[in-house]
């Protein structure tokens, strides 16, 4: 059981850079969600998806964009890597947006770091 | 203010022991409520839903005082494999995630 695939697990980019951090479900859940986790500040949202043809900003956007491809796939996009960014990306999936059973499946994290 | 705070730690505990993390949040219209559990360099995984009434699964036992707006996590008879990050994780239409309580079980 695959769950969430998100890839690469591991890149280096130079700032101003461009890069694509790719993300699948197979769980045929509605909606899918990015998040950054730093130190000290927790896991924090930057873009998610309701469902699929929907996509809105979370708590830290800026610099990010995405793409719901299709039910099964979100991508996050950064268009010119900053220091900034440096951070663990987590791509995760929920049967619905209503969070009733608080269930979010995550993918194993992307390590991203921008020199 | 953030929205969901908790003690980052870590706390250092001896096998058996008991251990308490407490949340606070500051949204007195949260929806519902819940631990996650992350494992170093892994991925969060659901622990388990926080109930008004207060609810355990095993070890494990949570609570929450919507009055004082804070939920907890107690674990009993502590194991070596429960070293771990544990989450708080508020629902307030938006799941709210806290930066973790880090613990860590010494045999």
């Amino acid at each position: 059981n695959a769950g969430v695939t998100q890839t690469p697990k591991f890149q280096v980019l130079k700032t101003g850079q461009s890069m694509t951090l790719q993300c699948a479900q197979d769980m045929n859940h509605n909606s899918m969600y990015w998040y950054r986790q730093d130190p000290g500040m927790g896991l924090r949202l930057i873009y998610y998806s309701a469902s699929e043809g929907t996509t809105d900003k979370g708590e830290v956007p800026n610099g990010y964009n995405v793409s719901r491809l299709n039910k099964r796939e979100f991508s996050l996009r950064l268009e010119s890597a900053a220091p900034s960014q440096t951070s663990v990306y987590f791509c995760a999936s929920s049967e619905n947006q209503r969070m009733n059973t608080g269930e979010l499946f995550f993918g194993e994290g992307s390590r991203l770091t921008v020199l | 203010r953030k929205e969901v705070e908790q003690d980052p730690g870590p706390f250092n505990v001896p096998e058996g022991a008991t251990v308490a993390f407490n949340c606070t949040y500051s949204n007195s219209a949260s929806q519902s409520f819940f631990w996650y559990r992350q494992d170093c360099r892994k991925e969060p995984k659901l622990l388990m839903s926080v109930y008004s009434s207060g609810n355990e699964d095993g070890r494990f036992t949570a609570q929450l005082n919507r009055a004082s707006q804070y939920i907890s996590l107690l674990i009993r008879d502590s194991k070596l494999s429960d070293s771990a990050t544990y989450l708080c994780v508020v629902n307030t239409g938006k799941l709210i995630f806290g930066q973790g309580t880090t613990l860590q079980v010494k045999p």
